[in-house]
């Protein structure tokens, strides 16, 4: 059964603090790892990633690949309250499976 | 680019009544659109694959008697909630892809909050 774990479920940080995100994968046919924040309403993406080894990275977060562990990582450098979401982690096969997703909160 | 818009964005219903929420990719062609749901500090579940012209493979759990999925164009999917129920309330969120570009992203709505009462 395809399955994605994301930990830790949630982190309470202080603004400037940096934080790493967990995603571990299972799933077949894998194309490709997703990564999305979600505040109120639908997510919106952040990374798409398919090859191991290279980081992608747009301003303060970052994301890599590790597809012979099965498992990716997103880092959030220097923190601001604006950070404060559920980031969700997807497998993509010829569809998307999710992770319980880590749930961020920023305080000032 | 890639546009994907929800209608309603939010709508409230009688216990029994049925409910049409619409998908559409306003600048590309969704080969294949995507039907999740979200309830409360949850994760999205994917509750149906839908390719254009095809009809809906449901995930394991879901009805697709109750849950009818059209994707009757390569820009608008709907998914109709049959005779809904209180526990039917949740936050519906559609995704659209391409497939014929190559690329497995998908672009997701912004969503369609449903309160069953």
């Amino acid at each position: 059964e395809d399955k994605v774990v994301q930990s830790p479920l949630s982190l309470v940080v202080h603004e400037g603090d940096t934080v790493t995100l967990n995603c571990s994968y299972e799933v077949t046919n894998f194309r490709s790892l997703l990564w999305y924040k979600q505040e109120k309403k639908a997510p919106t993406f952040l990374f798409m990633l398919t090859s191991s080894g290279i980081e992608k990275k747009s301003g303060r977060l970052s994301s890599i690949l590790d597809k012979k562990e099965l498992f990716s990582i997103l880092n959030i450098t220097a923190t601001q309250t604006g950070d404060s979401a559920v980031y969700l982690c997807g497998g993509n096969t010829d569809k998307l499976i999710f992770g319980t997703g880590t749930r961020l909160q920023v305080f000032p | 680019g890639a546009v994907v818009s929800q209608h309603p964005s939010r709508v409230i219903c009688k216990s029994g009544t049925s409910v049409k929420i619409e998908c559409r990719s306003l600048d590309f062609q969704a080969t294949t659109m995507f039907w999740y749901r979200q309830f409360p500090k949850k994760s999205l579940m994917l509750m149906a694959t839908s390719n254009e012209g095809s009809k809906a493979t449901y995930e394991q759990g879901v009805e697709k008697d109750k849950f009818l999925i059209n994707h009757a164009s390569l820009t608008l999917s709907t998914l109709t909630v049959t005779s809904a129920h209180p526990e039917d309330s949740s936050f519906y969120i559609c995704s659209a892809a391409d497939r014929r570009t190559g690329s497995y992203e998908q672009y997701f709505g912004p969503g369609t909050r449903l309160t069953v009462t």
